[in-house]
């Protein structure tokens, strides 16, 4: 059965430092693709990186990058240079074929000024 | 900008009760979903749907019914409601595809007492 896990229930992370939330996924298919999700004390859920199983490059989108290791089945999220508003819970998902998305447990990061 | 609304934001309940939970969006997407999240457990999905009056299961969907009359509404209906459907309940959309992410709503931060 497909399963995201993320192992980190916390992070802090010291202002203007990079860091690396971890994500593992598990699927016997060849097509998927892999989010990543802010979701900050509001509640509101916002996309921040995408990256197709097919994709030969690592996905970046300004301070954000997702390092991708398809034989490891990891996705790990690199925050660079990180802000206070940064913040927040971070959810790596998985798109299965059918189009549903599965969800890791989350990793609250807390920045530290 | 992509906007997913949902009715409402709180909700006090009853044991018992019939419950309406519903979404709308306004970028005329074809998939529409419905999750509840729990701490430690992530976004778990209920129920989607890939068009008008089409709906599946998603993994938690007993307890829970969907309609979906019109392409931008999508209704998550508790038909009695108990304590442990406590929980905040989340709305997302999508347009077809594997690479489109989805857009999510506010959440209802549903109380059953």
């Amino acid at each position: 059965a497909q399963k995201i896990t993320q192992t980190q229930p916390g992070m802090f992370v010291q202002e203007k430092e990079a860091v690396t939330l971890d994500c593992t996924y598990d699927t016997s298919d060849p097509s998927y693709g892999l989010f990543w999700y802010k979701q900050p004390s509001s509640g509101e859920m916002i996309f921040l990186i995408y990256q197709g199983s097919y994709d030969q490059q690592n996905a970046t989108e300004g301070r954000y990058s997702l390092n991708f290791q398809k034989a490891r089945k990891s996705a790990n999220l690199v925050i660079s240079a990180s802000q206070l508003g940064d913040s927040a819970m971070y959810f790596c998902a998985m798109r299965e074929v059918t189009g549903k998305l599965i969800f890791g447990q989350g990793t609250t990061l807390q920045v530290k000024p | 900008d992509v906007k997913v609304t949902q009715s409402s934001r709180y909700l006090v309940k009853r044991t018992g009760e019939k419950v309406f939970l519903e979404c709308v969006q306004d970028m005329d997407h074809e998939n529409m979903f419905w999750y509840r999240q729990d701490p430690g457990l992530g976004l778990r999905l209920i129920y989607f749907s890939y068009d008008v009056k089409m709906k599946e299961k998603g993994d938690i969907p007993e307890g829970y019914s969907v309609s979906r009359e019109k392409k931008e509404r999508f209704s998550l209906i508790l038909e009695s409601a108990s304590t442990n459907q406590t929980s905040m309940y989340l709305c997302a959309s999508s347009l077809r595809g594997p690479t489109n992410e989805q857009f999510f709503g506010p959440g209802t931060r549903l109380t059953v007492l």
